[in-house]
């Protein structure tokens, strides 16, 4: 069973800062590594799904990588709104296993 | 457009009593459909998950079971709860026809509470 891991479990930001959260994963039986926003009272949003080592996405203020020989992603929110605080998972698939981590949860304050 | 529907939205059940949470997806053909758990303090837990009608794979070792009786039901059975099985139960599809590592579009999920 594969063990994803996310840290920070929490963070708290001032509005026009910028932010950074990680992932990481076991690297072998890698297939895909996905990101999540989930915000209070709704569902989870795919943000990212990536496959190659090296991958780099962006979605207007945020932006992932992705490094599949340590086994670990990195999550960009560059200039946090308040609208941009959730709960930030992300999810490994092994080709059998579709594991989620504990999230961090992002809190912008204006 | 897609959709997916759960319901209900909220439950709460006695110890020991069935279970039946339901989840629909509209607008695509052929989906993997995919039932998580997320316990009090704890992250999401895939339990099930279908690659077609009548095919369904465990995660988890537990007193939950679901079918999957048409291309675009899911459902989450259990004969008895436990306290344990509280928690917020979502649903999820991904396009099918491939990996099942696709980008997963989740339902507004049941809240489930065990007295």
């Amino acid at each position: 069973i594969l063990n994803v891991e996310q840290s920070p479990q929490s963070l708290h930001v001032q509005e026009g800062d910028s932010t950074n959260f990680t992932c990481s994963f076991p690297s072998s039986n890698f297939y895909a590594l996905h990101w999540y926003r989930w915000e209070t009272a709704k569902s989870p949003e795919a943000l990212f799904v990536m496959t190659l080592n090296g991958d780099e996405k962006k979605k207007g203020r945020i932006s992932a990588t992705l490094n599949t020989k340590e086994g670990y992603s990195y999550l960009y929110i560059k200039g946090s709104q308040p609208e941009d605080s959730a709960t930030y998972l992300c999810a490994s698939y092994g080709g059998q296993n579709f594991v989620f981590g504990p999230g961090t949860r992002l809190s912008v304050l204006p | 457009s897609q959709t997916i529907h759960q319901w209900p939205a909220t439950l709460v059940q006695p110890v020991g009593s069935p279970l039946s949470l339901e989840c629909t997806v509209e607008g695509t053909s052929n989906p993997n459909l995919y039932w998580y758990r997320q316990a009090a303090g704890r992250g999401l837990q895939l339990l099930f998950y279908s690659v077609g009608i009548g095919q369904i794979s465990s995660e988890v070792p537990q007193n939950l079971s679901a079918s999957r009786p048409q291309d675009r039901q899911f459902i989450l059975s259990s004969k008895k709860l436990l306290l344990s099985d509280s928690g917020f139960y979502l649903c999820a599809w991904s396009r099918g026809t491939g990996s099942l590592g696709r980008e997963q579009y989740f339902g507004p999920g049941t809240r489930l509470t065990v007295t």
